[in-house]
Protein backbone atom coordinates (compact mmCIF):
# COMPACT_ATOMS: atom_id res chain seq x y z
CA UNK A 1 0.00 0.00 0.00
CA UNK A 2 1.49 3.19 -1.45
CA UNK A 3 -0.50 5.47 1.69
CA UNK A 4 -1.58 8.98 -0.02
CA UNK A 5 0.42 10.01 -2.83
CA UNK A 6 0.75 13.68 -4.41
CA UNK A 7 1.90 14.68 -7.74
CA UNK A 8 3.92 16.59 -8.25
CA UNK A 9 6.07 17.18 -5.06
CA UNK A 10 7.33 20.69 -6.09
CA UNK A 11 5.76 22.97 -8.39
CA UNK A 12 7.13 26.99 -9.84
CA UNK A 13 4.35 28.95 -11.54
CA UNK A 14 4.22 32.87 -12.24
CA UNK A 15 1.96 34.93 -10.34
CA UNK A 16 -2.06 34.70 -13.04
CA UNK A 17 -1.70 30.85 -13.99
CA UNK A 18 -3.62 28.10 -12.98
CA UNK A 19 -2.15 24.70 -11.61
CA UNK A 20 -3.36 21.69 -11.10
CA UNK A 21 -2.38 19.45 -7.78
CA UNK A 22 -3.46 15.93 -7.52
CA UNK A 23 -3.96 13.07 -4.75
CA UNK A 24 -4.23 9.44 -4.67
CA UNK A 25 -5.92 8.00 -1.57
CA UNK A 26 -4.80 5.15 0.37
CA UNK A 27 -6.35 1.96 -0.74
CA UNK A 28 -9.95 1.30 0.96
CA UNK A 29 -10.24 5.21 1.77
CA UNK A 30 -13.27 7.41 -0.30
CA UNK A 31 -12.94 10.83 1.14
CA UNK A 32 -10.56 13.66 0.26
CA UNK A 33 -9.47 16.92 1.94
CA UNK A 34 -7.49 19.42 0.97
CA UNK A 35 -5.59 21.97 3.30
CA UNK A 36 -3.19 25.03 2.62
CA UNK A 37 -0.25 24.64 5.09
CA UNK A 38 1.86 28.29 4.51
CA UNK A 39 5.55 28.42 6.46
CA UNK A 40 5.19 28.13 9.81
CA UNK A 41 2.02 27.70 10.15
CA UNK A 42 -0.64 25.12 10.62
CA UNK A 43 -2.24 23.52 7.62
CA UNK A 44 -5.70 25.30 6.74
CA UNK A 45 -8.82 23.58 5.10
CA UNK A 46 -9.54 24.12 1.71
CA UNK A 47 -12.34 21.57 1.03
CA UNK A 48 -13.50 17.98 1.12
CA UNK A 49 -14.91 15.67 -1.63
CA UNK A 50 -16.82 12.53 -1.11
CA UNK A 51 -19.09 10.25 -3.67
CA UNK A 52 -17.25 12.85 -6.63
CA UNK A 53 -18.94 16.22 -4.93
CA UNK A 54 -17.53 18.68 -2.48
CA UNK A 55 -18.92 17.90 0.71
CA UNK A 56 -17.40 20.54 3.11
CA UNK A 57 -15.48 24.07 2.47
CA UNK A 58 -13.59 26.08 4.30
CA UNK A 59 -12.79 30.11 3.53
CA UNK A 60 -11.35 29.94 0.68
CA UNK A 61 -12.61 32.18 -2.65
CA UNK A 62 -13.72 30.33 -5.52
CA UNK A 63 -10.34 30.73 -7.15
CA UNK A 64 -9.77 27.14 -5.30
CA UNK A 65 -11.51 24.27 -7.09
CA UNK A 66 -11.74 20.75 -6.99
CA UNK A 67 -12.55 17.56 -8.27
CA UNK A 68 -13.23 14.18 -7.21
CA UNK A 69 -13.01 10.92 -9.67
CA UNK A 70 -15.13 7.76 -9.46
CA UNK A 71 -11.60 5.82 -8.22
CA UNK A 72 -11.45 8.50 -5.29
CA UNK A 73 -8.40 10.67 -6.62
CA UNK A 74 -8.87 14.39 -6.70
CA UNK A 75 -8.08 17.30 -7.86
CA UNK A 76 -7.32 20.89 -6.57
CA UNK A 77 -7.10 23.76 -9.27
CA UNK A 78 -6.17 27.39 -8.11
CA UNK A 79 -6.60 30.07 -10.93
CA UNK A 80 -5.50 33.37 -10.90
CA UNK A 81 -2.51 32.45 -8.99
CA UNK A 82 -1.17 35.42 -6.37
CA UNK A 83 1.89 35.58 -4.54
CA UNK A 84 0.10 34.61 -1.32
CA UNK A 85 -0.81 31.44 -2.77
CA UNK A 86 2.79 30.19 -2.30
CA UNK A 87 2.36 27.13 0.26
CA UNK A 88 2.50 23.26 0.93
CA UNK A 89 -0.81 21.65 -0.20
CA UNK A 90 -1.98 18.51 1.64
CA UNK A 91 -4.22 15.94 0.81
CA UNK A 92 -5.58 14.12 3.88
CA UNK A 93 -8.00 10.87 3.03
CA UNK A 94 -10.18 8.70 5.15
CA UNK A 95 -12.94 6.58 5.33
CA UNK A 96 -16.23 7.14 7.67
CA UNK A 97 -14.77 7.91 11.24
CA UNK A 98 -11.31 6.40 10.70
CA UNK A 99 -7.97 8.74 10.99
CA UNK A 100 -7.03 11.02 8.28
CA UNK A 101 -3.80 10.02 6.28
CA UNK A 102 -1.78 12.74 4.79
CA UNK A 103 0.26 13.22 1.79
CA UNK A 104 3.91 14.24 1.42
CA UNK A 105 2.28 17.33 0.03
CA UNK A 106 3.07 19.53 -3.16
CA UNK A 107 5.27 22.57 -2.52
CA UNK A 108 3.84 25.64 -4.73
CA UNK A 109 5.93 28.54 -5.13
CA UNK A 110 4.34 31.78 -7.22
CA UNK A 111 6.92 34.21 -8.92
CA UNK B 1 -16.29 27.69 12.83
CA UNK B 2 -13.61 26.34 15.20
CA UNK B 3 -10.54 28.14 16.84
CA UNK B 4 -8.04 25.82 18.51
CA UNK B 5 -5.16 27.82 20.43
CA UNK B 6 -1.82 25.86 20.65
CA UNK B 7 1.08 26.80 23.52
CA UNK B 8 3.73 26.64 23.84
CA UNK B 9 5.18 27.63 19.87
CA UNK B 10 8.54 26.88 20.63
CA UNK B 11 9.69 23.81 23.61
CA UNK B 12 13.22 23.04 24.60
CA UNK B 13 14.07 20.05 26.86
CA UNK B 14 16.99 17.77 27.77
CA UNK B 15 16.83 14.50 26.67
CA UNK B 16 14.68 12.48 29.23
CA UNK B 17 12.91 15.02 30.66
CA UNK B 18 8.96 15.21 29.72
CA UNK B 19 7.40 17.73 27.49
CA UNK B 20 3.85 18.95 27.82
CA UNK B 21 2.14 20.95 24.87
CA UNK B 22 -1.33 22.47 25.27
CA UNK B 23 -4.56 22.91 22.95
CA UNK B 24 -7.75 24.56 23.74
CA UNK B 25 -10.86 24.85 21.59
CA UNK B 26 -13.70 26.59 20.90
CA UNK B 27 -16.65 24.48 19.45
CA UNK B 28 -18.32 22.40 22.14
CA UNK B 29 -19.67 20.35 19.53
CA UNK B 30 -15.94 18.85 18.54
CA UNK B 31 -15.48 15.31 19.73
CA UNK B 32 -12.20 14.17 18.03
CA UNK B 33 -8.85 15.44 19.01
CA UNK B 34 -5.92 14.17 16.92
CA UNK B 35 -2.16 15.01 17.57
CA UNK B 36 0.44 15.29 14.21
CA UNK B 37 4.37 15.43 13.94
CA UNK B 38 5.61 16.73 11.56
CA UNK B 39 9.58 16.70 10.64
CA UNK B 40 10.56 18.69 8.77
CA UNK B 41 9.94 18.48 5.00
CA UNK B 42 7.68 15.64 5.91
CA UNK B 43 4.14 14.64 5.71
CA UNK B 44 1.87 15.70 9.24
CA UNK B 45 1.68 12.08 10.96
CA UNK B 46 -0.73 11.03 13.53
CA UNK B 47 0.84 10.08 16.65
CA UNK B 48 -2.05 9.68 18.87
CA UNK B 49 -5.94 10.83 19.05
CA UNK B 50 -8.88 11.12 21.67
CA UNK B 51 -12.07 11.26 21.09
CA UNK B 52 -14.79 13.29 23.70
CA UNK B 53 -16.13 10.28 24.88
CA UNK B 54 -12.52 9.45 26.79
CA UNK B 55 -10.61 11.64 29.16
CA UNK B 56 -7.33 10.09 28.49
CA UNK B 57 -5.43 7.67 26.15
CA UNK B 58 -2.09 6.38 26.76
CA UNK B 59 0.70 4.87 23.92
CA UNK B 60 3.96 4.22 25.40
CA UNK B 61 6.06 7.61 26.32
CA UNK B 62 2.95 9.65 24.44
CA UNK B 63 -0.15 10.26 25.96
CA UNK B 64 -3.05 12.96 25.77
CA UNK B 65 -5.62 14.46 28.00
CA UNK B 66 -9.07 16.03 27.08
CA UNK B 67 -10.90 18.19 29.59
CA UNK B 68 -14.28 18.95 28.05
CA UNK B 69 -15.51 21.54 30.34
CA UNK B 70 -12.71 23.44 30.55
CA UNK B 71 -12.62 22.65 26.50
CA UNK B 72 -8.41 21.53 26.71
CA UNK B 73 -6.60 18.51 25.63
CA UNK B 74 -2.71 18.09 26.13
CA UNK B 75 0.03 15.92 24.68
CA UNK B 76 2.59 15.09 27.51
CA UNK B 77 5.47 12.84 26.00
CA UNK B 78 7.94 11.03 28.68
CA UNK B 79 11.51 10.50 28.49
CA UNK B 80 11.72 12.16 25.68
CA UNK B 81 14.47 11.75 22.63
CA UNK B 82 16.57 13.70 20.45
CA UNK B 83 14.35 11.97 17.61
CA UNK B 84 11.23 13.45 19.24
CA UNK B 85 12.30 16.92 18.06
CA UNK B 86 9.71 18.19 15.33
CA UNK B 87 6.96 20.38 14.86
CA UNK B 88 3.98 19.23 16.73
CA UNK B 89 0.09 19.84 15.67
CA UNK B 90 -2.98 19.17 17.50
CA UNK B 91 -6.48 19.55 15.95
CA UNK B 92 -9.95 19.51 16.83
CA UNK B 93 -12.89 18.06 14.54
CA UNK B 94 -16.25 18.52 14.93
CA UNK B 95 -18.21 16.49 12.15
CA UNK B 96 -18.93 13.73 14.31
CA UNK B 97 -19.52 10.61 12.32
CA UNK B 98 -17.15 11.66 9.70
CA UNK B 99 -13.80 13.27 9.85
CA UNK B 100 -11.67 14.86 7.37
CA UNK B 101 -12.20 19.06 8.32
CA UNK B 102 -9.48 19.45 10.90
CA UNK B 103 -8.70 22.57 12.40
CA UNK B 104 -5.20 22.63 13.41
CA UNK B 105 -3.37 24.65 15.71
CA UNK B 106 0.26 27.13 14.97
CA UNK B 107 2.30 24.09 15.87
CA UNK B 108 5.20 23.73 18.65
CA UNK B 109 8.67 22.90 17.65
CA UNK B 110 9.74 20.62 19.50
CA UNK B 111 13.99 20.63 20.35
CA UNK B 112 15.06 17.51 22.64
CA UNK B 113 18.73 18.46 23.24
CA UNK B 114 21.01 15.28 23.86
Amino acid sequence: DAGVTQSPTHLIKTRGQQVTLRCSPKSGHDTVSWYQQALGQGPQFIFQYYEEEERQRGNFPDRFSGHQFPNYSSELNVNALLLGDSALYLCATNRGNTEAFFGQGTRLTVV
Amino acid sequence: GENVEQHPSTLSVQEGDSAVIKCTYSDSASNYFPWYKQELGKRPQLIIDIRSNVGEKKDQRIAVTLNKTAKHFSLHITETQPEDSAVYFCAADDRGSTLGRLYFGRGTQLTVWP
